[in-house]
């Protein structure tokens, strides 16, 4: 079956610093790949997506590139910031299956 | 151009009480699912309906819940007898009737506290 699995937080950086989650998976055919953001107390926002292999998806000055090689799908963003504090999820959906979620990774970004 | 509502956001029920969760998708999406997260834990899939149909209840236990997705109105997740265990955040996504390209739009929760 389908399963993703994520780095375990909380990764603690101060702001400005580089950030990289890291996510792999397993799924048969060719998913598609999602990150989710969850800021405390509200439910999970999508954050950006690929749905083919080498496919890179973008947003906030988040990044995440579909590597089916190495199935991994890690998020990277070059200098964050306190408002970046949250939990990330990563995620998969195959042909017409529900999504699939990691386990979550924590992010505190102190000032 | 509302998105996935929840209601109610906090929900508190004593023990071998009936919780009712509703969930409206969004306008356009006619797939619903249902997720559980436990604290500490990540999202763990419960139900998917489509309109008055269960197309996948597989992560749903077996007693006293169930959920259903009427013709009209919303989709309402039930939860028989409560117990401490059921406390949690109860999460709806809404997808349009597509392929696995479109993600899933979630509903801010609902947060059942079993006292």
């Amino acid at each position: 079956g389908n399963s993703v699995t994520q780095m375990e937080g909380p990764v603690t950086l101060s702001e400005e610093a580089f950030l990289t989650i890291n996510c792999t998976y397993t799924a048969t055919g060719y998913p598609s790949l999602f990150w989710y953001v969850q800021y405390p107390g509200e439910g999970l926002q999508l954050l950006l997506k690929a749905t083919k292999a080498d496919d890179k998806g973008s947003n906030k000055g988040f990044e995440a590139t579909y590597r089916k090689e190495t199935t991994s799908f890690h998020l990277e963003k070059g200098s964050v910031q306190v408002s970046d504090s949250a939990v990330y999820f990563c995620a998969l959906r195959g042909g017409y299956s529900t999504l699939t979620f990691g386990k979550g990774t924590m992010l505190l970004v102190s000032p | 151009n509302a998105g996935v509502m929840q209601n109610p956001r906090h929900l508190v029920r004593r023990r071998g009480q009936e919780a009712r969760l509703r969930c409206s998708p969004m306008k356009g999406h006619s797939h619903v699912y249902w997720y559980r997260q436990l604290p500490e834990e990540g999202l763990k899939f419960m139900v998917y309906l489509q309109k008055e149909n269960i197309i996948d209840e597989s992560g749903m236990p077996k007693e006293r819940f169930s959920a259903e997705f009427p013709k009209e109105g919303p989709s309402i997740l039930r939860i028989q007898q409560v117990v401490r265990g059921d406390s949690a955040a109860y999460f709806c996504a809404s997808s349009p009737p597509a392929g696995a390209n479109y993600g899933y739009t979630f509903g801010s929760g609902t947060r059942l506290t079993v006292v």
